[in-house]
C-alpha cells in the first residue's frame, strides 16, 4: 500500500462545467503522475509532475491542467469538461528501491462522466 | 507503431495450468523498464513484476515471472499454477529512457484471463 488516495472517487457532471480531481499521498514520493483508463486504449498518461510546481504533459493532455502546490498533492483539472472527457482516471505514484527495482503504485481511480 | 502491443485479447485457462500472457515492446533506447500489471473486476491497478533491460536474470517475484527475450523485444508474463483468482485484466507497460525513478509509462490495451474450474 503506497498511501494513494483519489478523491472523488465518482463523479457525474454536466459538459462544460469544471471538474478538479485530488490525487493525494503520504510517503513524500517525489514523482506523480496522471493516467486515464479507456476501453481498447488500455492507460494513458495525461501529465505527471517530477516535484512541487514542476510539471509535464503527457500523451493526452490536450483539454486538461494539473497543478502540485504540495509534495503530497496533485491536481488534474478538466476545465471545462467533454464527454470525451468520460473515463476513469488513475493517479500513481513512482517509487525506486535500492538498486534497480522500480515501482509505480496506482490509486484506486476516479470513474467521471460527462453527460 | 504501437509500443506496447499484447495480441491476446482474451484467454481461458484450466485452473491449475500454467498461462503465458505475450507482450513485445517497440523501443530505441537501451535503457527501459518493463511492467506487469493486473486488474481485477474491482478496477484497482496491481503492479506485479518489473524487469529492467539491463537485468540479465528473469524477473520473478512468486508465482509470476517475467520471460525477457531482449533480441526478440518481448516481455511475457508466465503465471504457473493459475487460481481462479487470477481472473482479470492483465497490462504490460514500458518505461523509456535512463530517467530512474521517473516512469512515465505506456501501456499495452490488455489481456483478459479468464481461469476455468
Amino acid at each position: 500500500d503506497a498511501g494513494i488516495t483519489q478523491s472523488p472517487r465518482h463523479k457525474v457532471t454536466e459538459t462544460g462545467t469544471p471538474v478538479t480531481l485530488r490525487c493525494h499521498q503520504t510517503e513524500n514520493h517525489r514523482y506523480m503522475y496522471w493516467y486515464r483508463q479507456d476501453p481498447g486504449h488500455g492507460l494513458r498518461l495525461i501529465h505527471y509532475s517530477y516535484g512541487v510546481k514542476d510539471t509535464d504533459k503527457g500523451e493526452v493532455s490536450d483539454g486538461y491542467s494539473v497543478s502540485r502546490s504540495k509534495t503530497e498533492d496533485f491536481l488534474l483539472t478538466l476545465e471545462s469538461a467533454t464527454s470525451s472527457q468520460t473515463s476513469v482516471y488513475f493517479c500513481a505514484i513512482s517509487e525506486s528501491k535500492t538498486g534497480t527495482q522500480e515501482t509505480q503504485y496506482f490509486g484506486p481511480g476516479t470513474r467521471l462522466l460527462v453527460l | 507503431a504501437q509500443k506496447i502491443t499484447q495480441t491476446q485479447p482474451g484467454m481461458f485457462v484450466q485452473e491449475k495450468e500454467a498461462v503465458t500472457l505475450d507482450c513485445t515492446y517497440d523501443t530505441s533506447d537501451q535503457s527501459y523498464g518493463l511492467f506487469w500489471y493486473k486488474q481485477p473486476s474491482s478496477g484497482e491497478m496491481i503492479f506485479l513484476i518489473y524487469q529492467g533491460s539491463y537485468d540479465e536474470q528473469n524477473a520473478t517475484e512468486g508465482r509470476y515471472s517475467l520471460n525477457f527475450q531482449k533480441a526478440r523485444k518481448s516481455a511475457n508474463l508466465v503465471i504457473s499454477a493459475s487460481q481462479l483468482g487470477d481472473s482479470a485484466m492483465y497490462f504490460c507497460a514500458m518505461r523509456e529512457g535512463a530517467n530512474f525513478g521517473n516512469e512515465k509509462l505506456t501501456f499495452g490495451t490488455g489481456t483478459r484471463l479468464t481461469i476455468i474450474p
